[in-house]
């Protein structure tokens, strides 16, 4: 069964870097399965798409954070990370590691058939200084 | 605001039937890009309730059901329980944004 958890730091100061690293189980994170991502809950608001990797090495970015954002994958670790550069308080959330099951059919327009089937618990990140 | 557009709230008592609507546009629902239905509960992470527009990954009960129409969705929620209260998100992808959207979100009480 398939678990993700999200880890890092809770505060970051204004500007600097906010890293994230959500730690996979239950399955390979290289696998042709999953399409992996992270989503953003600032509080008291709706949900917001950071972005999103597959196992064959490709990206895609919400593009009102593609400037600011990287996503990484550590296939050792079976871990991928989340960098968000030059944040400020509008960065403040709760930020949710998720994953798609899409059986091998990850890409677009199949991908878009599929929901985020498991998300991790959410890590809260507070920018402030 | 959000591309997709819900509700603020909707409630109803025990054991009746509740509609949740979602309206997007040519560039999301109306381009037939499949909707996702989520229920947040308080303090949780989100739950996939509804993908495809239509399909329950395994677990999902019954009593939820989605269904699209033009540029539109709407998840229905049957028999409802007192633990069915918390938050609800439709999703889909923009391809005018590139990227995938969710709705505001809707506030279900359970009276």
């Amino acid at each position: 069964q398939l678990q993700l958890q999200e880890s890092g730091p809770g505060l970051v100061k204004p500007s600097e870097t906010l890293s994230l690293t959500c730690t996979v189980s239950g399955d390979s994170i290289s696998s042709r399965n999953y399409y992996w991502g992270w989503i953003r809950q600032p509080p008291g608001k709706g949900l917001e798409w950071i972005g999103s990797f597959y196992y064959s090495g490709s990206t895609s970015y919400n593009p009102s954070l593609r400037s600011r954002v990287t996503i990484s994958v550590d296939t050792s670790k079976n871990q991928f990370s989340l960098k968000l550069s030059s944040v400020t308080a509008a960065d403040t959330a709760v930020y949710y590691c998720a994953v798609a099951f899409c059986g091998g059919d990850c890409y677009p327009p199949a991908l878009y058939y599929y929901g985020l089937d498991v998300w991790g618990p959410g890590t809260t990140v507070t920018v402030s200084s | 605001q959000s591309v997709l557009t819900q509700p603020p709230s909707v409630s109803g008592a025990p054991g009746q039937r509740v509609t949740i609507s979602c309206t997007g546009g040519s560039s999301n629902i109306g381009a037939g890009y499949h909707v996702q239905w989520y229920q947040q509960l308080p303090g949780t992470a989100p739950k996939l309730l509804i993908y495809g527009n239509t399909d329950r990954p395994s677990g999902v009960p019954g009593r939820f059901s989605g269904s699209r129409s033009d540029a539109s969705a709407s998840l229905a929620i049957t028999g409802l329980q007192a633990d069915d209260e918390g938050d609800y998100y439709c999703q889909a992808y923009d391809r005018s944004l590139s990227r995938w959207v969710f709705g505001g979100g809707t506030k279900l009480t359970v009276l």
